[in-house]
């Protein structure tokens, strides 16, 4: 079991670039979750899906977008990336069944900077 | 909105001594808490989970409590190691759809 997997590590972008991070999780789990962990400000949720199929606007959604293209794997778009989107991307999985029962698991992160 | 406050923001501490991080929340109506370790430049690894029908969890030298009518927990460390050395973060789940809210977390330093 890898767990919440997320592609690239690290990222380096000049403003108004694009790109998309990648999040797989093999846990068999309904929901999944994107954070941004920015100094002083804590976890913030941006977007999330409850199941697959759905996704919901997070507490700071603005200049992303998302796609739960299966079960398995969420991505997170940023479209014209923004110096104030620079910040740790954390991707998260939950279950609502078994002995994990709504326990969250997260992934390394992708480190991204934006110029 | 439910806000979740961990205090101290920082703490040190020599080895072998117990400790107790704190963790308050302002909404009581919650489905679980969970504590989290997080080291220097890594993701978040979860320690204890506590769903909102239970009192505590025990993991090793780790217990956490939950009490939801004060809105706090508290994450106990016995026989600190320098290797306990992490942020510890708290999160509480309050909506059927899982969405969690964080505490900025307590940064231990645990000297050798």
């Amino acid at each position: 079991n890898a767990g919440v997997t997320q592609t690239p590590k690290f990222q380096v972008l000049k403003t108004g670039q694009s790109m998309t991070l990648q999040c797989a999780q093999d846990m068999n789990h309904n929901s999944m979750y994107w954070y941004r962990q920015d100094p002083g400000m804590g976890l913030r949720l941006i977007y999330y899906s409850a199941s697959e199929g759905t996704t919901d606007k997070g507490e700071v959604p603005n200049g992303y977008n998302v796609s739960r293209l299966n079960k398995r794997e969420f991505s997170l778009r940023l479209e014209s990336a923004a110096p104030s989107q620079t910040s740790v991307y954390f991707c998260a999985s939950k279950s609502f069944s078994g002995i994990s029962y709504n326990e969250q698991f997260f992934g390394p992160g992708t480190r991204l900077t934006v110029l | 909105k439910q806000e979740v406050t961990q205090i101290p923001a920082a703490l040190s501490v020599p080895e072998g001594e117990n400790l107790v991080l704190n963790c308050s929340f302002t909404d009581s109506a919650i489905y679980n808490l969970q504590w989290f370790r997080q080291d220097p430049g890594k993701g978040l690894t979860s320690l204890l989970l506590i769903q909102s029908s239970q009192r505590e969890q025990t993991s090793g030298r780790l217990n956490a409590s939950l009490d939801k009518s004060s809105g706090r927990s508290t994450l106990y460390i016995a026989a600190s190691q320098p290797g306990d050395s992490a942020t510890y973060l708290c999160a509480v789940t309050d909506t059927n759809a899982g969405k969690s809210t964080f505490g900025d977390g307590t940064t231990l330093t645990v000297k050798p």
